[in-house]
């Protein structure tokens, strides 16, 4: 079982949809969840950081963690065609990121 | 606001070569990290760097490859030997320690003929 999966997608969705984005973990010394923003051939962007099972939300962007079952999620409100992009998750342990393969997100005009 | 740079942006180089990739980590920062991204692969952690030491490697990280801090403000990343699998993006990242996040720079890619 990979440490981390991610559905490599593509995801196309209409302007003004919610998009929900997800992760799977098998590892339990992962303590700590990001979501990065990746546009093609650029480095990682960082949109959200959380570490508590729960809900985080910035602007249109809410986090979600459940330890429990090892599983985390981005959801975009309102999308926007500037959102397309790959989102790749991550998780830490100690001193080195684990990422997801990324998922392929187009949100058409 | 503060961004982890890196140069060159894209470096091509001959089989056998070394090559050197720079890092300019943000100022506060004290935990150092390179990763890479094969084309159409998944972000791979290489080694992380915190007071002069490496803190953790991959198993991708072998005797190819070194990390140094020669400053105060750079961070390279060494590899003797380049082989064609070498080919990738590059990424330099830091952060302040566990539990903060880990900024990234742009990338440097790599294209090794």
């Amino acid at each position: 079982q990979k440490e981390v999966e991610q559905d490599p997608g593509p995801l196309s969705v209409p302007e003004g949809a919610i998009v929900s984005l997800n992760c799977t973990y098998s590892n339990s010394a992962f303590q700590y969840f990001m979501w990065y923003r990746q546009y093609s051939r650029k480095g990682p962007e960082l949109l959200m950081y959380t570490y508590s099972s729960g809900n985080k939300e910035d602007g249109r962007f809410t986090a979600q963690v459940d330890k429990s079952s090892k599983y985390i999620s981005l959801f975009i409100r309102d999308s926007q065609p500037s959102d397309s992009a790959t989102y790749l998750c991550a998780m830490r342990s100690n001193y080195k990121l684990t990422f997801g393969k990324g998922t392929l997100l187009t949100v058409n005009p | 606001e503060p961004e982890v740079t890196q140069t060159p942006s894209h470096q091509v180089t001959q089989m056998g070569q070394e090559v050197i990739l720079r890092c300019v980590p943000i100022s506060n920062h004290l935990y150092f990290y390179w990763y890479r991204q094969i084309l159409g692969q998944k972000v791979e952690f290489l080694v992380s760097f915190y007071n002069n030491e490496i803190s953790e490697k991959s198993e991708i990280f072998d005797d190819q490859f070194s990390v140094e801090r020669p400053d105060g403000s750079n961070f390279t990343l060494k590899i003797r030997s380049t082989k064609l699998e070498d080919s990738a993006m590059y990424f330099c990242a830091s952060d302040r320690g566990p539990p903060t996040e880990a900024f990234f720079g742009q990338g440097t890619r790599l294209t090794v003929v």
